[in-house]
């Protein structure tokens, strides 16, 4: 079962727009990562932020996490074309072992 | 490159056969996952190893499945009998002490 789910499925955007992805989960965690998947590859973790945190940076990505209402957002900043992939949260649920992961979001990146 | 290996990268058979993937993890890492995903979906869990062991696994493992995990390095994932809903990316991650999963770049399975 995937416990997370992604909104919105596809996002399309001009390139040096923001990209703003959003996420719901359903039961308790430790932490929540982001992962990106190009088309046919595996997927490459972006950023972990953990159940007492509310916001993490790294470089154009910022996450923000509010437990109350057991949801995340994935924001990039200053989009690039090499940003088109597939963007999935992941969460580490607490007296699990599994990461669980939801639907995704395509993005897509028009020069 | 995450560190991560997995062959074949692509396997096509047919409806009947058997067929098994392996995964090279990260050698300092004891924890070791299979996913499975389809197309336009996220990576289903399937199972996964601490060290040899076989901790859990998913009700989406039928009796078709097997993994194993010989001496805690590389691990194997077989499905015999094959079925075209087993048409799937197969991804193998290990799993790093702060929590976040290295993955392999998959193996895709087409079941003709």
């Amino acid at each position: 079962s995937q416990q997370g789910e992604e909104d919105p499925q596809a996002l399309s955007i001009q390139e040096g727009e923001n990209a703003t992805m959003n996420c719901s989960y359903k039961t308790s965690i430790n932490n929540l990562q982001w992962y990106r998947q190009n088309s046919g590859r595996g997927l490459v973790h972006l950023i972990l932020i953990r159940s007492n945190e509310r916001e993490k940076h790294s470089g154009r990505l910022r996450v923000t996490l509010d437990t109350s209402k057991k949801s995340s957002s994935l924001l990039i900043t200053a989009s690039r074309a090499a940003d088109t992939a597939s963007y999935f949260c992941a969460t580490d649920v607490q007296g699990a072992q599994k990461l669980v992961f939801g639907q995704g979001t395509r993005l897509t990146i028009n020069p | 490159d995450t560190g991560v290996s997995q062959n074949p990268r692509h396997k096509i058979t047919k409806r009947g056969q058997n067929v098994t993937f392996r995964c090279d993890p990260i050698s300092e890492h004891n924890r070791l996952y299979w996913y499975r995903q389809t197309l336009g979906q996220g990576p289903e869990f399937l199972t996964y190893f601490q060290n040899e062991a076989q901790l859990e696994k998913s009700r989406l493992l039928s009796d078709r499945f097997s993994a194993e995990r010989p001496k805690g390095s590389f691990s194997t994932l077989e499905i015999q009998r094959t079925e075209q809903g087993d048409s799937a990316m197969y991804l193998c991650a290990s799993l790093r002490a702060t929590r976040e999963l290295f993955f392999g770049e998959g193996s895709r399975l087409t079941v003709l």
